[in-house]
């Protein structure tokens, strides 16, 4: 079946540190999504990316879907405290309702 | 409120009994799902939801897992003769007709002694 993994799954960082999260499909996607979990919360969806190639920005953050549409990753820019959570993506195939979420990135940010 | 409502937040059950776990899905929203999150892990599928289709049960762990959903709308989780095992924290999501952007609970924390 479809899996999505996700790299790394942990980082430490500085804060104003920038830090980068990689997210690879098994399968390609229709498109991708990415959550963020704070710590003792429920994930939040954050963004959509549906084309190939697409990059969309949200102030510090900017994330891409590939040309292939198998993977995707997450940029931040200049780390903030308020950043730490675990970041989701979740992907879905073509023809299939399902989200698979993929297995998750832990950010930590020293103040 | 307009968002996901779980009950209960949290449950705290001895081994061998069963609980039920409730999910009250935003309305108008069609589409439901369930997931189990272990501490510091990802979200493991357990079931899924869509109009009136035959749920996609692929993500249960055992047959001790069933969920229903009635009328459309509010869910409910099943756990028989819980193990220790099944300590986790279970999240339900819903999704509108047509978008599957999931809007999630804030879950109920299940702890099996």
């Amino acid at each position: 079946g479809q899996q999505v993994m996700q790299i790394p799954q942990y980082q430490h960082v500085q804060e104003g540190e920038d830090f980068t999260t990689y997210c690879n499909s098994s399968t390609t996607l229709s498109n991708i999504q990415w959550y963020k979990q704070r710590p003792g919360g429920h994930p939040v969806f954050l963004i959509q990316l549906v084309k190939s190639g697409e990059v969309k920005k949200q102030k510090r953050l900017t994330f891409q879907f590939g040309e292939a549409k198998k993977n995707s990753s997450l940029h931040i820019t200049a780390t903030q405290t308020t950043d730490v959570g675990t970041y989701f993506c979740a992907g879905r195939n073509t023809g299939f309702q399902k989200l698979v979420f993929g297995t998750g990135t832990r950010l930590l940010v020293s103040p | 409120g307009a968002g996901v409502s779980q009950s209960p937040s949290n449950k705290v059950t001895e081994k061998g009994k069963d609980v039920e776990l409730r999910c009250d899905p935003i309305s108008g929203h069609t589409a439901l799902y369930w997931y189990r999150q272990s501490l510091g892990q990802g979200l493991e599928f357990l079931i899924y939801f869509q109009g009136n289709s035959a749920p996609d049960k692929s993500g249960l762990p055992s047959d001790r897992f069933s969920a229903e959903r009635t009328g459309g709308s509010v869910s409910t989780l099943t756990i028989q003769r819980t193990q220790q095992e099944d300590s986790a924290v279970y999240l339900c999501a819903s999704s509108p007709t047509g978008s599957i952007i999931q809007y999630f609970g804030a879950g109920t924390r299940l702890s099996v002694l």
